[in-house]
């Protein structure tokens, strides 16, 4: 079964400091997300991608964040000067289409967790 | 007032028996929605989609109703490896796609 899949796992980073974390949708895949969950709470939307570009964001993707898709497979979240409470697991999905009537269907990667001390 | 609402929990229930979650929903014009299923510190995977006749698979059975804005979830025969969070979710946007999560509904089975 086709997979999203994400690099690091695990990552622990100093106060400050930049992260990117990677993600490879599903090869036949047009639109791509980064959600976020912080331990305990709900998992939250972040942005979503179309066609090289944003096409939808939430407040919490402010400044700090960024999304590339630098080459035809990886899908990056970007985070520039990371702070304690971006401290969570990054989830990258994608999905065929953004249609409704059930046609949504976002296949989710294992996440990575990030530690900001 | 939140997007979509679920009770935490947890249920707890014996094997075997049957459980009910109920979602609710703050968007009148939402058009379709989803089970998730999350396992501890695991991604979200998706269960099945609700559409507005409801609908069965195996021993779950999504339903939606759209006058009261509700949606549930039932599990009949619950099994030990039924043990997760269950994660109600709206579709947020028929044209980016984004997905609305609920804080999700943790089920515990005991044998």
């Amino acid at each position: 079964e086709p997979e999203v899949t994400q690099t690091p796992s695990h990552q622990v980073t100093q106060m400050g400091q930049e992260v990117i974390l990677r993600c490879v949708p599903i090869s036949n895949h047009l639109y791509f997300y980064w959600y976020r969950q912080i331990l305990g709470q709900k998992v939250e939307f972040l942005v979503s991608f179309y066609n090289n570009e944003i096409s939808e964001k939430s407040e919490i993707f402010d400044d700090q964040f960024s999304v590339e898709r630098p080459d035809g497979s990886n899908f990056t979240l970007k985070i520039r000067s990371t702070k304690l409470e971006d401290s969570a697991m990054y989830f990258c999905a994608s999905s065929e289409t953004s249609g409704g009537d059930g046609a949504n269907v976002l296949t989710f990667g294992a996440g990575s967790r990030l530690t900001v001390l | 007032r939140k997007e979509v609402e679920q009770d935490p929990g947890p249920f707890n229930v014996p094997e075997g028996a049957t459980v009910a979650f109920n979602c609710t929903y703050s968007n009148s014009a939402s058009q379709s929605f989803f089970w998730y299923r999350q396992d501890c510190r695991k991604e979200p995977k998706l269960l099945m989609s609700v559409y507005s006749s409801g609908n069965e698979d195996g021993r779950f059975t999504a339903q939606l109703n759209r006058a009261s804005q509700y949606i549930s979830l039932l599990i009949r025969d619950s099994k030990l490896s039924d043990s997760a969070t269950y994660l109600c979710v709206e579709h947020g946007s028929s044209n980016t796609g984004k997905l609305i999560f609920g804080q999700g509904t943790t089920l515990q089975v005991k044998p």
